[in-house]
Order: structure tokens, then sequence, then C-alpha cells
């Protein structure tokens, strides 16, 4: 089936300094990449839409600036969370769209900013 | 607005039948997807349901009416593994999922 390779599982960073998460799918081309956050005991919260070669889209009250993401290939889409601070931190999952219609997800990333 | 309603937790025994029920108000309508989440891990897919009717895989089954907006998924046989939230999602007219907060499921032996 369908993988969607996530890196890194759990990062711990300092407040101001920016991290980078990594999703590739492994055995398919996802034109298509959501980026999720969720926090303890909630649901997840769409932050943006990728779409390989062009801009993200972002949900309303996500700062673009804040929160980079590239998608420069069909099988790699980025998100770098920029001047990090410990209300950044959260699980961060990415999700891509294959060729049936599903939608799997990465293992997803536990960043948490001290 | 889209709206997705899903009990927030529920409780069931082991061994016993459990029905997790979802309704949803959405701005078109290409699917119904549930998922299952451990805490601190991603969600991992369960089912996807575009027609009306009963969906059967293994011990569990989900069932759709689009008429009513309404889901269930319902999970038989239950073991303590089971224990998760189980998120609905529905994909909407632009093919965006819409989630529902999702719905604690408690398995006590």
């Amino acid at each position: 089936g369908a993988v969607v390779s996530q890196h890194p599982s759990r990062v711990i960073c300092k407040s101001g300094t920016s991290v980078k998460i990594e999703c590739r799918s492994l055995d398919f081309q996802a034109t298509t990449m959501f980026w999720y956050r969720q926090f303890p005991k909630q649901s997840l919260m769409l932050m943006a839409t990728s779409n390989e070669g062009s801009k993200a889209t972002y949900e309303q009250g996500v700062e673009k600036d804040k929160f980079l993401i590239n998608h420069a290939s069909l099988t790699l889409s980025t998100l770098t969370v920029t001047s990090a601070h410990p209300e950044d931190s959260s699980f961060y999952i990415c999700s891509a769209r294959d060729r049936d219609y599903g939608y799997t997800f990465g293992s997803g990333t536990r960043l948490t900013v001290v | 607005g889209q709206n997705i309603d899903q009990p927030t937790e529920m409780t069931a025994t082991e061994g016993a039948i459990v029905q997790i029920n979802c309704t949803y108000q959405t701005s078109g309508f290409n699917g119904l997807f549930w998922y299952q989440q451990h805490a601190g891990e991603a969600p991992t897919f369960l089912s996807y349901n575009v027609l009306d009717g009963l969906e059967e895989k293994g011990r569990f089954s989900s069932f759709l009416s689009r008429s009513k907006g309404y889901s269930y998924l319902l999970l038989k046989e239950l073991q303590m593994k089971d224990s998760a939230s189980y998120l609905c999602a529905v994909m909407d007219s632009n093919y965006q999922l819409i989630w529902g907060a999702g719905t604690k499921l408690i398995i006590k032996p």
C-alpha cells in the first residue's frame, strides 16, 4: 500500500530556532500534500495544502511566513517552522492523497519548543 | 458552515460491540472516511464509504446514509487494543477532508 515517510518523529528545539519536517511518498507520486497540526485531545487541524511546483494554500489563521512549505518534487514536501516558540509545540502530521483518493498519513512529528 | 459531529468519548467492555456515530453537514459530498488514532500516533485508515449501505471489513463495519448525513462505525468482538480515538472525516465538493473532533473509545476488561 501507499506509504508516507515522515521525519523526524520527535524534535526538541530552543525558542527562536527553526525546525524542518520532511514527508516523502515512497511508492507513489503525491501531487498534493496536506499538513496538519494536532494539539492534545483535539482533532486534526489543516494548516495548509501544497501542490507540487506551486505555492501552498494556507488555512485562515495560519501564518505562511512562519510555516514555510516547499513541495519541490512529486515525492517530497517539507514544512519549516521558523522562529519557533513554545506555543508552536504540537504534533505535526502530513498526509498525501494516493492513487485511489485515499489519504495516507505520515507517522507524525512531535515538536517541543523549550 | 461545514460540521462533523461525533461523541467525545465512549466506553465499552472487552468482547462486546460498540457503534460510533457521525453526522455531517458539508458543502458537497465525495465520501466519508473513518480513521483510528492511538495516542501520540498518526491516524490509520479504517474505511471509506461513498455509497449508501454497510461495508464490512473483519471486525469493523461502516455504514453510510447520504440522505440523512449519517454514518456509523461498528466494532465487534472488542479487544483492549481497540482503545483509541476514532475520527470521522468527510470529503467535500472540493475534495478536501473535513474532520470530526474524534471519539475516544475506552475498552474495559
